[in-house]
């Protein structure tokens, strides 16, 4: 059973631009909704997460926006730049199931210079 | 502060032979996990460690795969004997629980394995 789907499964954007990409989650006991980053070779390195008693949360060019009642979240990349190719993870993970995360399928970015 | 560390790399293998992979998570960490990362695909859980008490192994194909965590601190995961199919990444990750919830994973850069 997928709990958690993402979209786009690839996406490019100019320099520049913004980036969105999209999850949903089927299990309403999720309680904590992070997004990593994976670069080649790498392993995945946190870069935001939200908990679902709020709507929205901002760090620099990185804003997640969450959605209980539609259970979506969703990662936006303001002024995305070359350095931000990566493939992107959201996952969600509930704490009286041990902070297990679920992750999404991923979604690869390219921003093209 | 040095990050979770794993090794081999890579490593390349035939089918029916054994391999082993290790992890040495972030000092004072107590959770450590191993996920399985096929190819274009998001991590998956195998096996979540509580200092050295396997808490939740429903995942971990128990026929061919074990894990140990002696002393609560290093861990390693092996494959006997390993199939074509287990042809993936092995994460690991660590974390320090704080009693809240959601606590930051670190993973380390992983083990490729390839069975021929």
């Amino acid at each position: 059973q997928q709990q958690v789907k993402q979209s786009p499964q690839s996406l490019i954007v100019q320099k520049g631009g913004i980036s969105i990409i999209n999850c949903a989650y089927e299990n309403t006991a999720f309680d904590y909704f992070p997004w990593y980053q994976q670069f080649p070779g790498k392993g995945p390195a946190l870069l935001i997460a939200i908990r679902p008693d709020v709507s929205e949360k901002k760090e620099g060019r990185f804003t997640i926006s969450f959605n209980k009642s539609a259970k979506q979240f969703s990662l936006h990349i303001m002024d995305s730049q070359p350095g931000d190719s990566a493939t992107y993870f959201c996952a969600a993970s509930r704490r009286n199931a041990g902070n297990m995360l679920t992750f999404g399928g991923g979604t690869r970015l390219m921003v093209k210079p | 502060e040095a990050g979770v560390v794993q090794s081999p790399r890579y490593k390349i293998i035939e089918k029916k032979q054994p391999v082993a992979f290790w992890c040495n998570p972030i000092s004072g960490h107590n959770t450590l996990y191993w996920y399985l990362q096929n190819l274009g695909q998001g991590p998956e859980l195998l096996i979540r460690y509580e200092n050295e008490e396997a808490v939740d192994d429903s995942q971990l194909p128990k026929d061919r795969f074990s894990a140990e965590r002696l002393k609560g601190v290093d861990s390693t995961l092996k494959i006997q004997p390993a199939e074509l199919g287990d042809s993936a990444v092995y994460l690991c990750a660590s974390s320090q629980p704080t009693g809240q919830g959601g606590e930051t994973q670190y993973f380390g850069p992983g083990t490729r394995l390839l069975v021929l």
